[in-house]
């Protein structure tokens, strides 16, 4: 049950796109379609952003959206604003039924 | 609207035992699996445990299983973490998650922390 690999930190200016990646395995991210994305701000608890990949839950912007490729996940914000500012965790469902989660990344907004 | 109160946390010593709680509102308690996640001081998220509607199966980290143990009370709408041999690695924020769709962890508590300390 390794953790999956994120990027520690990520930034952009507002307006600006990034993309944070989210690196697993065949017996998580690659062989799994649940990936889903939490977005969490200093002493708050977790958001979920993104599930299924790509889907968003009632309430999330479209600035937020979703993607995978082979063992790889990936967020991306677009249009980045001030608020965005947190740190955004992956999560996969795994061939073992259970869960795991990313290292996080720090988005800073410059 | 969904509620879950996390409650149970505190000091203890290496070696000691805690038993969590979480009080759900705002759903059908028993419909839905439920889960707990930890996150230690200025670290990331760890995935714990979960336990499906009726509790007749669960499953656990490889870190916390024979030590951890994920029960429910659907009559009292209430999920525990049975928390035995505690280590001083074991320090952290524990969150109560709703299941959602697809596999997700859908709602959050506001977590309770749990320090373990001599």
């Amino acid at each position: 049950q390794s953790a999956l690999t994120q990027p520690a930190s990520v930034s952009g200016s507002p307006g600006q796109s990034i993309t944070i990646s989210c690196t697993g395995t065949s017996s998580d991210v690659g062989g799994s379609s649940y990936v889903s994305w939490y977005q969490q701000h200093p002493g708050k608890a977790p958001k979920l952003m993104i599930y299924e990949v790509s889907n968003r839950p009632s309430g999330v912007s479209n600035r937020f959206s979703g993607s995978k490729s082979g063992n790889t996940a990936s967020l991306t914000i677009s249009g980045l604003q001030a608020e965005d500012e947190a740190d955004y965790y992956c999560s996969s469902y795994t061939s073992s039924s259970t869960w795991v989660f990313g290292g996080g990344t720090k988005v800073t907004v410059l | 609207e969904v509620q879950l109160v996390e409650s149970g946390g505190g000091l203890v010593q290496p070696g000691g035992s805690l038993r969590l709680s979480c009080a759900a509102s705002g759903f059908t308690f028993s419909s839905y699996w439920m889960h707990w996640v930890r996150q230690a001081p200025g670290k990331g998220l760890v995935w714990v445990s979960r336990i499906n509607s009726d509790g007749s199966s669960r499953s656990y980290a490889d870190s916390v299983k024979g030590r951890f143990t994920i029960s429910r009370d659907n009559a009292k709408n209430t999920l525990y973490l049975q928390i035995n041999s505690l280590r001083a690695e074991d320090t952290a924020v524990y969150y109560c998650v709703r299941n959602g769709g697809s596999w997700s962890l859908e709602y959050w508590g506001q977590g309770t922390l749990v320090t373990v300390s001599s």
